[in-house]
């Protein structure tokens, strides 16, 4: 068990440009799920996977995000435009169905 | 608006010490977490209690789920330095959608 992986653990980026994020989750799980977490704050939700079907996809989540599992293994997590409200930690997490979610270590994002 | 209400949102204490953090929300959940998160890594999974009234035991951690499953609260006895870190609570919405408190951040003096 290699466990979630995330890449980068850290990326600065100047406002206007676009980020991808990835996410290697525990090679078994069939669902794959990104959360942002912001200082001093809980996760909060942004989407989840079951194998490559895009579930659910928060309200509160801007039109500039979008995740993608291509192959129901990795994923990737893009941001466009990206503004000074968009740092904050990108945390992915994995599971097996009704199991607990095991999570990566994060990328932090820096808009300047 | 916050689904789950943690508190108190910081707390420091001296070792030896114990403390009660708690989880509250006006929703029912079918399970509820509780996650230890360390800085720059991401949550771990502490326990899942699914029944109402549900009481583990975790060594030093003990763990509580409301009886209308509506609430939770984590007990620490004789706390240590190496406890301190973000308790986060997360209950379970739907199908598989953990929903997170804002956290309690705990400091343990030595």
């Amino acid at each position: 068990d290699t466990g979630v992986s995330q890449n980068p653990r850290h990326k600065i980026t100047k406002r206007g440009q676009n980020v991808t994020f990835r996410c290697d989750p525990i090679s078994e799980h069939n669902r794959l799920y990104w959360y942002r977490q912001t200082l001093g704050q809980g996760p909060e939700f942004l989407t989840y996977f079951q194998n490559e079907a895009q579930l659910e996809k928060s309200r509160l989540l801007s039109d500039r995000f979008s995740a993608e599992r291509p192959k129901g293994s990795f994923s990737t997590l893009e941001i466009q435009r990206t503004e000074q409200g968009d740092s904050a930690m990108y945390l992915c997490a994995s599971s097996l169905v009704n199991s607990p979610l095991h999570f990566g270590n994060g990328t932090r994002l820096t808009v300047t | 608006t916050q689904l789950l209400e943690q508190s108190p949102q910081f707390l420091s204490i001296q070792e030896g010490e114990n403390l009660t953090v708690y989880c509250n929300s006006s929703s029912v959940f079918s399970s509820l977490q509780w996650y230890r998160q360390e800085p720059g890594e991401g949550p771990v999974l502490l326990v899942t209690v699914v029944t109402g009234g549900e009481v583990k035991k975790l060594k030093r951690l003990t763990f509580q789920f409301g009886d209308a499953r509506k609430d939770s609260s984590l007990h620490i006895t004789a706390a240590q330095p190496g406890d301190t870190g973000l308790y986060l609570c997360a209950g379970l919405q739907g199908a598989q959608k953990l929903v997170f408190g804002q956290g309690t951040r705990l400091t343990i003096n030595p």
